[in-house]
């Protein structure tokens, strides 16, 4: 079946620090991928997306390039705020799939001043 | 994009009672989801909602113990039943904006309902 495997956390980082969260998955065809932020005590946003290999996603000084021949998304920042702490998930969806999003575990980023 | 509410946000309930979860849309959608993430954990999938039929279980998860309700399609519910300590999680709602061609856009979710059973 479908799954996403990203990295364990907590990430811990200082401020202007880079950041990346690798994200790997196993899934028929060609998904979606995603990335989703949960913000302390609040529900998941969109963070972003890539809907085919090589395509990019990037919001809020994030990127993430959807790698077919490594199935791979990972997300990347290069310079974190405080404001970036949070959870971090990865995810896919199959366009055959209508609203079964696979997520991955989660990743807990928290930046220090 | 869709704007989704949910109610209660938070709740604390005894173990053996049940609690009734509500989500409303500000736009109509043929799906919707209900999720549950677990304490440190990622989410999963609970069943999907369609309006006017009856809802479709993923494995592990049971009408009796998640009735689910969707009278229209801007509404859905979800209870939690005979609630036992392990039925604490957060529980969110979703729906999914479709975009041409096949392609996924994004699933949209409500705030969550972050439930304590006692």
């Amino acid at each position: 079946g479908d799954s996403v495997t990203q990295m364990e956390g907590p990430v811990t980082l200082s401020e202007e620090a880079f950041l990346t969260i690798n994200c790997t998955y196993t899934a028929t065809g060609y998904p979606s991928l995603f990335w989703y932020v949960q913000y302390p005590g609040e529900g998941l946003q969109l963070l972003l997306k890539a809907t085919k290999a090589d395509d990019k996603g990037s919001n809020k000084g994030f990127e993430a390039t959807y790698r077919k021949e490594t199935t791979s998304f990972h997300l990347e920042k290069g310079s974190v705020q405080v404001s970036d702490s949070a959870v971090y998930f990865c995810a896919l969806i199959r366009t055959d799939s209508w609203g079964k999003f696979q997520f991955g575990a989660g990743t807990q980023v928290v930046v220090t001043p | 994009s869709a704007v989704i509410s949910q109610k209660p946000s938070r709740d604390i309930c005894q173990r053996g009672t049940s609690l009734t979860i509500q989500c409303q849309v500000d736009s109509q959608v043929t799906m919707m989801f209900w999720y549950r993430q677990q304490p440190g954990q990622s989410l999963t999938l609970i069943a999907t909602a369609n309006q006017g039929s009856e809802a479709t279980y993923e494995s592990g998860f049971v009408i009796d113990k998640f009735p689910i309700s969707r009278p229209n399609l801007t509404f859905s519910t979800l209870t939690v039943s005979n609630m036992s300590p392990e039925d604490s999680s957060i529980y969110l709602c979703s729906v999914e904006e479709g975009g041409g061609q096949g392609y996924r856009t994004e699933a949209f979710f409500g705030q969550g309902t972050r439930l304590t059973v006692v």
